[in-house]
């Protein structure tokens, strides 16, 4: 089955401990995006992948970190979080990227859901 | 990347066909024009993708006029799932785009 997983899914910590959340996709997508959501705010962009060892901010990126060294996996790195990153975390990849067609699809993974206190 | 506006809410009876239009004037020539779908606590999911005048798919259509600085996202005969928020993007054509999803159209399908 075509899917993007996340791990985990629900994760609570305290501010300065390093997380990653890991994102892997199956469906050898060349495009990887992470995006945070918060309420009244929406979906928002923090960090994107075009291919592997290519990787780009988003609107974002303010103390994240992430890294593309496999085609299949991105994960996303708080090196030291705080409170204010307490989101809700969606993974997603495409066949296409920004401006490598006319088009993209994205297909999300189920979501992580990050305390940080 | 183009701008869009949506409605922030709409509500509608079980059976209806509810229509949810986006405006994006700025469009570009190249790009497309894509609905989203999100239900609480979940990532979105893609619903359907068009270009001009129209596309069905089974689970929706979309509608663009010639000028292409709208759309609407046409749902038939909706039920009480799909109470969802609805987001429209435009754009992906350039390399330096960024991935706008805003806030969406949050829609209550009444019993």
């Amino acid at each position: 089955e075509a899917q993007v997983t996340q791990n985990p899914r629900y994760l609570i910590t305290v501010t300065g401990k390093k997380l990653t959340v890991t994102c892997s996709q199956n469906m050898n997508h060349e495009y990887m995006s992470w995006y945070r959501q918060d309420p009244g705010l929406g979906l928002r962009q923090i960090y994107y992948s075009m291919n592997v060892e290519v990787t780009d901010k988003g609107d974002v990126p303010e103390g994240y970190k992430v890294s593309r060294k496999e085609k299949r996996n991105f994960p996303l790195i708080l090196e030291s979080p705080s409170p204010n990153q307490t989101s809700l975390y969606f993974c997603a990849s495409s066949l296409r990227g920004l401006g490598q067609g006319l088009s993209y699809e994205q297909y999300f993974g189920p979501g992580t859901r990050l305390t940080v206190t | 990347l183009a701008k869009t506006t949506q409605p922030i809410s709409m509500d509608s009876y079980e059976g209806q066909e509810v229509n949810i239009t986006c405006s994006h004037n700025n469009i570009a020539t190249n790009d497309y024009i894509t609905w989203y779908q999100q239900f609480p606590s979940q990532g979105p999911r893609f619903i359907i993708q068009g270009y001009k005048t129209k596309v069905t798919n089974e689970v929706a259509s979309l509608f663009i006029p010639a000028d292409r600085k709208s759309s609407t996202l046409s749902l038939p005969r909706v039920s009480l799932s799909d109470t969802a928020v609805y987001y429209c993007l435009v754009g992906a054509s350039n390399r330096d785009d960024k991935i706008i999803f805003g806030k969406g159209t949050r829609l209550h399908i009444l019993p």
